[in-house]
This record gives structure tokens, sequence and C-alpha cells, in this order.
């Protein structure tokens, strides 16, 4: 079954960097988009990046374009996201999803558990 | 940017009732309108697509309704597990996905 594991939260310090992972299995990974969401503490859900199945399209929520970057190994069914000069605004659970279909899906049929980004000094 | 408003912000039901989550779109984004429920330490699961299609395995007490700008999800004979954050999310004009709010949806 399709399965979707974050990992590389922690806490970092205001202007830190992190890279998050999102492992994926289940599924032929280079077959679909991926995106990142993000839930700040006592917040709705805010869309935050993704990447077309070979990597050549990308897409940045505004509040993180020029910070973040997005990035795939399809050999390694792996997503990140690079999040450099962080703010306590960025603090959230950051979770990695996949379209029901492959391809250009906005339906995000499956979400991994997410992992906690903490921006504190 | 396509703006989603949620109503009410927070609905108290009791168990075995019926709850009515609104919706609305800032503009039409014709029927592509997800809704999607979210518990503390699990992840989101999409509940309804296309505004009214029930996801694979969804009991039939889930139902979405409406299109353009108005959209709704009810849930039928509350059950305990129902009990939890519900968010739509628009998919017609992207990126960015927008989403709503969220309605919390609580034990009266």
């Amino acid at each position: 079954q399709v399965q979707l594991v974050e990992s590389g939260g922690g806490l970092v310090k205001p202007g830190g960097s992190l890279r998050l992972s999102c492992a994926a299995s289940g599924f032929t990974f280079s077959d679909y988009y991926m995106s990142w969401i993000r839930q700040a503490p006592g917040e709705g859900l805010e869309w935050v990046s993704y990447i077309s199945s070979g990597g050549s399209n990308i897409y940045y929520a505004d509040s993180v374009k020029g910070r973040f970057t997005i990035s795939r190994d399809n050999a390694k069914n792996s997503l990140y996201l690079q999040m450099n000069s962080l703010r306590a605004d960025d603090t959230a659970v950051y979770y990695c999803a996949r379209g029901l279909d492959s391809g250009y899906d906005g339906r995000l049929g499956y979400w991994g558990q997410g992992t906690l980004v903490t921006v504190s000094s | 940017e396509i703006v989603m408003t949620q109503s009410p912000a927070t609905l108290s039901v009791s168990p075995g009732e019926r709850a009515t989550l609104s919706c609305r779109a800032s503009q039409s984004v014709s029927r592509n309108l997800a809704w999607y429920q979210l518990k503390p330490g699990q992840a989101p699961r999409l509940l309804i697509y296309g505004a009214s299609t029930r996801a694979a395995g969804l009991p039939a007490r889930f139902s979405g309704s409406g299109s353009g700008t108005e959209f709704t999800l009810t849930i039928n004979s509350l059950q305990s597990d129902d009990f939890a954050i519900y968010y739509c999310q628009q998919y017609n004009n992207w990126p960015p996905f927008t989403f709503g709010q969220g309605t919390k949806l609580e034990i009266k």
C-alpha cells in the first residue's frame, strides 16, 4: 500500500536551516507529482510547494519562495524540502502528499503523518 | 489566489445526529473541491473529491454537494470517530492549492 514517511524535523534557531525528507513506497514514485503542506499550531493547512514527476515543474507558496527548495530523487523514491532562513512562523507540522492519480492531480489522496519543525531561539 | 471560507469555525453536534459543514470559494472552482479530515497525530485523510465523490472506503453517511462557489459536507448519524477538524480545498486553479481555515466538529 502507499506509504509516505517524513523525517528531518526538529528544533532550529531563527535563520537556521533544515532539510526534510519524505520516503515513498507502495507506488511508482516517478509517476507522481508530490507536494509539501504544513499546519502551524492552531492554524489551518497551508500548501507549501509542489514538484512534477520529473522535477521540471516546481511551484512555491509566496510565504516560502526564495527560502525553501523542493527536490526529489526518483531513484531513491524520496522527496525533499530544503528550508533556509527559517522564521518563527515556519513552525509547523510538515506533511508530504501525493495526488490520487499520476500526473497533475490536485486531489491529495495520500499523506504522511508529518514531521514537526520548531523554529525558536 | 482563490480564498476558501468555511463555516462555522466550530460545530457542536451530538452523536447520532447530522452535521452540516459549509465551504465557500471567492470565485468559481467548478466542482474541483475536496474535503479532508484531520485528527491529532494522524495523517490527513481525503474524504470527498469532485465535490461529491467519496474516497475509497468512506462510509455512505458522508456526502458532499455543491458547485461553483458553495459547497457542503454532510455527515449523518455521527459516530465518535467523526469528531475531528474538516478542511475544504480547491484544486481548480492551482498553484496555489488553497484550503479553508477548517471546521472543528466537536461532541455536544
